[in-house]
């Protein structure tokens, strides 16, 4: 089976912009969840998704925001970026017996 | 103070020699979750541990969870170059099994 992809791998945005960010899980899998990972804060959740539902969220304000469509592809979605939104994205898609396997990430960069 | 707490920070070990690392929760595991990540790179899945007392094992490393503990422990034996990385815990402290809590991860060199 094919690992979880995610596209692009690398972005730089400038202060203001928005971005969207794309995450195609295992297939069979319903289940993915985003993560932002920074030197400063470590690991953090910022939600899931299961069959097209927010079934988590994490401690982010609502210029995080994502979705899931039909074919369990996930988008994440970052408005109005600011300095501090530079990070590794990752997501992750999970099995029935709730094996998390992650993605390569994507590196956001904000000038 | 952190949910989570990896020991040690760091670790270098000589090739070939055994070594053993940590993660101990503050709170209630429901479910334990190892992963080895490269710099700036995606996480490898390594394990998952959910019962109390369960011990996995996949290759040259084995993982235990101490449910009483909340402390789970991962071992590696006669380390080579290839063990080198960060690893990390995350865990389920909520039992809404997709939303982990992340250490900060241990960084582990293996010199030759």
């Amino acid at each position: 089976k094919a690992g979880v992809t995610q596209t692009p791998r690398y972005l730089i945005k400038t202060r203001g912009q928005q971005v969207t960010l794309s995450c195609s899980p295992i297939s069979g899998h319903r289940s993915v969840s985003w993560y932002q990972q920074t030197p400063g804060q470590g690991l953090q959740f910022l939600f899931e998704y299961f069959s097209e539902t927010q079934r988590n969220k994490g401690n982010f304000p609502g210029r995080f925001s994502g979705r899931q469509f039909s074919n369990s592809r996930s988008e994440m979605n970052v408005s109005t970026l600011e300095l501090g939104d530079s990070a590794l994205y990752l997501c992750a898609s999970s099995s029935l017996y709730n094996e998390q396997f992650f993605g390569p990430g994507t590196r956001l960069t904000v000038l | 103070s952190q949910e989570l707490e990896q020991s040690p920070q760091s670790l270098i070990v000589q090739e070939g020699k055994n070594l053993t690392i940590n993660c101990t929760s503050s709170k209630t595991l429901y479910g334990l979750y190892w992963y080895k990540q490269k710099y700036g790179e995606g996480l490898i899945f390594l394990m998952m541990l959910q019962k109390g007392g369960e011990e996995k094992s996949h290759e040259k490393i084995t993982a235990k969870l101490d449910e009483k503990k909340q402390q789970s422990s991962l071992h590696i034996t006669a380390s080579q170059p290839s063990h080198a990385g960060i690893y990390l815990c995350g865990a389920d402290l909520s039992g809404a099994n997709s939303k982990l809590t992340f250490g900060k991860g241990i960084t582990l060199s293996v010199r030759p």
